[in-house]
């Protein structure tokens, strides 16, 4: 499974844009990169995956690097109910996958 | 239905009592997990069933046993637990092994 290298801890204005960068620079070509959070005391929670192309929800935006060794997380106008910490965490399909967290980026939202 | 129900929210056992948690979904899920979270630590995963069969075991100690009856339903039975097993302890459910996965709440379980 490929390792991944995320911040541990950001700040953003409420607001404003919540850029969240992960560094996986040994992915291989069928994992995709999944981003999950999960706020405080709460399971976590699935926000976004993709492959190469970027991706778009209603909750977020997933930016890809064309090597694919490394993604942001884009939450554009970050609000309080934002503040958890957000895992990056590859995974092959097709596989019996492990879905296994890393130490993630705690981003705090603040007015 | 999209929701991954755990019960109980809360469990305080003894070291020598014999407890159960439970998980359930109706999403039609196929692959369910169990993962301990320690505090201000990432979840670790400790099991995951696919198609009722279990697919991993991450070296969990035998205190932990798990129990997938149908494919609606994962339970964790413990015995002799430890003071130091206290966590909270999520379940998840996913389409298939390989899916984004859907997270319970947890147990918050403490042993005394």
């Amino acid at each position: 499974d490929a390792k991944t290298t995320q911040p541990p801890s950001m700040d953003c204005a409420e607001g404003r844009a919540a850029n969240l960068p992960c560094n996986h620079s040994t992915i291989s070509g069928n994992e995709y990169v999944y981003w999950y959070r999960q706020i405080h005391s709460q399971g976590p929670q699935y926000i976004i995956h993709g492959l190469k192309n970027n991706e778009t929800n209603e909750m977020a935006s997933l930016i890809i690097t064309e090597d694919r060794k490394s993604s942001t997380l884009i939450l554009p106008h970050a609000t309080l109910r934002d503040t958890a910490v957000y895992y990056c965490i590859p995974q092959e399909w097709g596989g019996g996958n492990k879905l296994t967290f890393g130490t993630g980026t705690q981003l705090k939202v603040e007015l | 239905d999209t929701e991954v129900t755990q019960t109980p929210k809360h469990l305080v056992m003894g070291m020598t009592n014999k407890k159960s948690l439970k998980c359930e979904q109706h999403m039609g899920h196929r692959a369910m997990y169990w993962y301990k979270q320690k505090a201000k630590k990432p979840p670790e995963l400790m099991f995951v069933y696919s198609y009722e069969k279990l697919s991993i075991n991450e070296s969990v100690p035998s205190r932990f046993s798990p129990e997938c009856p149908n494919s609606s339903l994962l339970n964790l039975h413990l015995h002799a637990l430890q003071p130091e097993d206290s966590a909270l302890y999520l379940c998840a459910s996913s389409p298939r092994q390989d899916l984004e996965a859907f997270f319970g709440q947890g147990t918050r379980l403490t042993v005394v």
